[in-house]
């Protein structure tokens, strides 16, 4: 079935960076947009970044610009975000996403804490 | 940006009862608009999308409408595993936005 499974969440200090990484499995991951999502604790959802099946356009919510980068493997199925100069208000559960248009396949989410 | 305000923040409602969810955003997104339900420690999960249009697998009571920058999210016979917490967003324009939420608990 189609999956993503990220990893790579955990405890930083702030100033300091962390690479988020998420798996796909069970779909042409070549073929599909793909998002990363965040959702501190308590609150809504954010949406951080996309990038296209070729890595042609990439967007960035004005709160990560200059300081997070999506990329992806088409080789390897594989979606990270390189963050750094990381803020405490950057803590948040990281979700990666499938969507052409809406995002209709999520993982179960990763951690990251930033704090001293 | 394109700002998104659901109402309400908050619904009390029974097993049984038609909910109702409208979602408004700051300029037209016809007819780029997403219902997803998200409930605690779980992902969201897509249940509308296109304003209108039921992803699959999603049970039917479940319904979206609206066009323009008025937009509404129904459930037509609310059942045990409903109370969640809803979001809109939109996909007209980057950075896609989402609604604050609205969380429905037991009455």
């Amino acid at each position: 079935q189609e999956e993503l499974v990220e990893s790579g969440g955990g405890v930083v200090q702030p100033g300091r960076s962390l690479r988020l990484s998420c798996a796909a499995s069970g779909f042409t991951f070549s073929a599909y947009v793909m998002h990363w999502v965040r959702q501190a604790p308590g609150k809504g959802l954010e949406w951080v970044a996309v990038i296209w099946y070729d890595r042609s356009n990439k967007q960035y919510a004005d709160s990560v610009k200059g300081r997070f980068t999506i990329s992806r493997d088409n080789y390897r199925n594989t979606l990270d975000l390189q963050m750094n100069s990381l803020r405490v208000e950057d803590t948040a559960v990281y979700y990666c996403a499938r969507g052409q248009s809406s995002m209709d396949v999520w993982g179960q989410g990763t951690t990251v804490i930033v704090s001293s | 940006d394109i700002q998104m305000t659901q109402s309400p923040s908050t619904l009390s409602a029974s097993v049984g009862d038609r909910v109702t969810i409208t979602c408004r955003a700051s300029q037209s997104i016809t007819p780029w608009l997403a219902w997803y339900q998200q409930t605690p420690g779980k992902a969201p999960k897509l249940l509308i999308y296109k304003a209108s249009t039921l992803e699959s697998g999603v049970p039917s009571r479940f319904s979206g409408s609206g066009s323009g920058t008025d937009f509404t999210l129904t459930v037509s016979s609310l059942q045990p595993d409903d109370f969640a917490t809803y979001y809109c967003q939109q996909y007209s324009d980057f950075p896609w936005t989402f609604g604050q939420g609205t969380k429905v608990e037991v009455k």
